[in-house]
């Protein structure tokens, strides 16, 4: 079975320009997490999805990140215009969906801004 | 108070020995429980889940849960050098919600 895909594994932009993030979720996977982790820090929710539609967005900074689940499945979270306090890991992860299903992770993004 | 609580570490315990890592968490209708292993620069990595009071083991691993005192834990038996990690408590809520704990970082001496 593979696993959670995420592209690209690096990006390094400079302050107000925008990023794009990529994420396909394991086939089959109901519940789609977006989460952006600080050195240091544990992850932060940005966004949970539930087949296309958002469970949780209550942390997303949305003057300047928003995401979408094209048809439930893949994934994209866009930042515009970026902060240097963007900079970060930003992770996502699927699981099969309800209350005992575990959570399974891609490689993340490191962004970068500069 | 956060929602799930762990000690940040590091933790030091010597190879051999058992670790023990412990996580609380504020939400009584609280109805999974994850652990998850962070090496340096990767991802998180599922190592156990729990959803019923008691010890569940898996290898080396045991994690235990009561939900009376809000806590669960994860202990390593024959600690090795390849344990050295950030590991991360995660607890879903009967939202669907993952909420997760800052992470404690174990070294393991050799």
């Amino acid at each position: 079975e593979a696993g959670v895909a995420q592209s690209p594994r690096y990006k390094i932009i400079e302050k107000r320009q925008s990023v794009a993030f990529w994420c396909n979720p394991i086939s089959g996977h109901a519940t789609l997490y977006w989460y952006q982790q600080i050195l240091g820090q544990g992850p932060k929710l940005l966004i949970q999805f539930q087949n296309n539609g958002v469970v949780d967005d209550s942390q997303l900074p949305k003057d300047r990140f928003s995401a979408e689940r094209l048809k439930g499945v893949d994934s994209t979270l866009k930042i515009q215009p970026a902060k240097l306090e963007d900079s970060a890991v930003y992770l996502c992860a699927s699981s099969r969906g309800g209350l005992f299903t575990e959570a399974f992770f891609g490689q993340g993004t490191r962004l970068t801004v500069v | 108070q956060k929602e799930v609580e762990q000690n940040s570490g590091p933790l030091s315990v010597p190879e051999g020995a058992i670790a023990s890592l412990n996580c609380t968490y504020s939400d009584r209708g609280s109805q999974s429980f994850f652990w998850y292993r962070q090496y340096s620069g990767k991802s998180p990595e599922l190592i156990m889940s729990i959803y019923s009071n008691g010890d569940k083991e898996d290898g080396r691993f045991t994690a235990q849960l009561n939900k009376a005192s809000q806590y669960v834990s994860l202990l390593i038996r024959d600690s090795q050098p390849s344990d050295s990690a950030t590991y991360l408590c995660a607890v879903g809520r009967s939202n669907y919600q993952l909420i997760w704990g800052a992470g404690t970082k174990l070294i393991i001496k050799p």
